[in-house]
């Protein structure tokens, strides 16, 4: 099902390299999240966009990067500097002012 | 600050038993409440939103502010029901980010 896509579904990465995931969305939706899910932590927001060239920090962005340079994409890439990057990562995006988010599949990352 | 407890990691039931899966919130504020699901192999999605007052797949919640809960209930569990609950609030006004809780594993045995 369309909406909102993410790839890979699984990549593994060494230790020390940067990795890109990819999130893109044909929602329409302004806004755009980023959260990691680890066992019983629940969802953490690393980043989120409402428009385009703008985004802002979420509860654990350390080690983390994004940018929003069109409105359907908003790639997430786990730098070096993330002491545990292994996690699953969803990407979600929403209207402004409704709170209902749309998820994407996932990216499973696993750190070798 | 905005903080969204689910005390139960880990709920199991019989098919056919009653389901209440436990949510509290802090919040300065009126805070809009939602239950997102996540289905084996699916990907995560809404289950219903406080302010629509729908029931969905025969779940309801209702929010009770003077105890500061919005716990999800079904009257006869399902064995499709089995699935990962998190429950999540947000403000109502401008941009809102969502706070999910940690998650309740609901496991429902035939």
């Amino acid at each position: 099902d369309g909406g909102i896509t993410q790839s890979p579904k699984y990549l593994f990465r060494k230790e020390g390299q940067n990795v890109t995931l990819s999130c893109e969305q044909n929602l329409n939706h302004d806004a755009m999240y980023w959260y990691r899910q680890d066992p019983g932590q629940g969802l953490r927001l690393i980043y989120y966009s409402q428009i385009v060239n703008d985004f802002q920090k979420g509860d654990i962005a350390e080690g983390y990067s994004v940018s929003r340079e069109k409105k359907e994409s908003f790639p997430l890439t786990v730098t070096s500097a993330q002491k545990n990057p292994t996690a699953f990562y969803l990407c979600a995006s929403s209207n402004l002012g409704n709170g209902e988010q749309f998820f994407g599949p996932g990216t499973r990352l696993t750190v070798l | 600050a905005q903080r969204v407890t689910q005390p139960e990691k880990l709920l199991s039931v019989f098919k056919g038993a009653p389901v209440e899966l436990k949510c509290n919130y802090s919040y300065s504020g009126s805070p809009e409440l939602f239950w997102y699901v996540q289905y084996s192999r699916q990907r995560l999605q809404l289950l219903l939103r406080h302010i629509s007052r729908e029931s969905i797949k025969g779940f309801t919640a209702d929010l009770n502010k003077g105890e500061t809960s919005f716990h999800l209930k079904k009257p006869f569990a399902q064995e499709e029901d089995s699935a990962m609950y998190y429950c999540a609030l947000s403000g109502r006004s401008g941009f809102q980010k969502l706070v999910f809780g940690t998650g309740t594993r609901l496991l429902v045995s035939p």
